[in-house]
């Protein structure tokens, strides 16, 4: 079964600071790979997803995150952050199942950002 | 503007209650999904409805009763629920093909008294 770790259940980081947010899964074949964000009060927002192709991907919000399959990681980086994601991201991993895309997710890493 | 609309946003029900939650997607999307996040745990995935029709159920507690009338709309029935079941429940919906992504809804916060 697919499994997905974040390793870091809160980062704090100044306004302006680079960012990344790590993501480890164990997965037998490619994965599809995803990021989310959930402000709080919020339901999840999809940032970026990766299925195919070109290893680093662009996502809304100014991230980006890259496949890397030798160390079965999928980080999410923002070279400057913003008071405004301040919020939890989560990274999913998606199998599919016969029509339905199945999704398990990280325990997720909460982000606070300081002025 | 998800295109997933969740209501209510909140509910505080006792054990004995009867109580319904819906969710509704504008999107035209097939798929429809009930998950539960609770502190500090995964999201779970509950149930799954594909072209209206259970293809996942999650080892849910049969105290949680999913309906799922039409592609658009997707309620949970809750009945004789413990304090346990207090978390916040997601609904999402996707085109259903592979390679489709999950779309959220706001969620409602549930709290069993």
């Amino acid at each position: 079964a697919q499994s997905v770790t974040q390793p870091d259940i809160h980062i704090t980081v100044s306004e302006g600071a680079s960012l990344e947010l790590r993501c480890n899964y164990s997965y037998g074949a490619t994965p599809y790979l995803f990021w989310y964000v959930q402000s709080p009060g919020q339901g999840l927002q999809l940032l970026l997803k990766y299925f195919s192709g070109d290893t680093l991907v662009q996502g809304i919000k100014g991230f980006e995150a890259e496949f890397k399959r030798s160390q079965s990681s999928f980080n999410l980086r923002k070279p400057s952050v913003h008071w405004s994601d301040a919020a939890e991201y989560f990274c999913a991993v998606g199998i599919s199942n016969f029509g339905n895309e199945k999704l398990t997710f990280g325990t997720g890493t909460r982000l606070t950002i300081i002025p | 503007e998800t295109g997933v609309t969740q209501t209510p946003r909140h509910l505080v029900m006792g054990m004995t209650n009867k109580k319904s939650l819906k969710c509704e997607q504008h999107l035209g999307h097939n798929a429809m999904y009930w998950y539960k996040q609770s502190a500090k745990k995964p999201l779970e995935l509950m149930f799954v409805y594909n072209f209206k029709e259970q293809t996942e159920n999650n080892s849910v507690p049969s105290r949680f009763s999913p309906e799922c009338p039409n592609s658009s709309h997707l309620f949970l029935h809750l009945h004789t629920l413990q304090p346990e079941d207090s978390a916040l429940y997601l609904c999402a919906s996707s085109q259903g093909a592979s390679q489709n992504i999950q779309y959220f809804g706001a969620g409602t916060r549930l709290s069993v008294l």
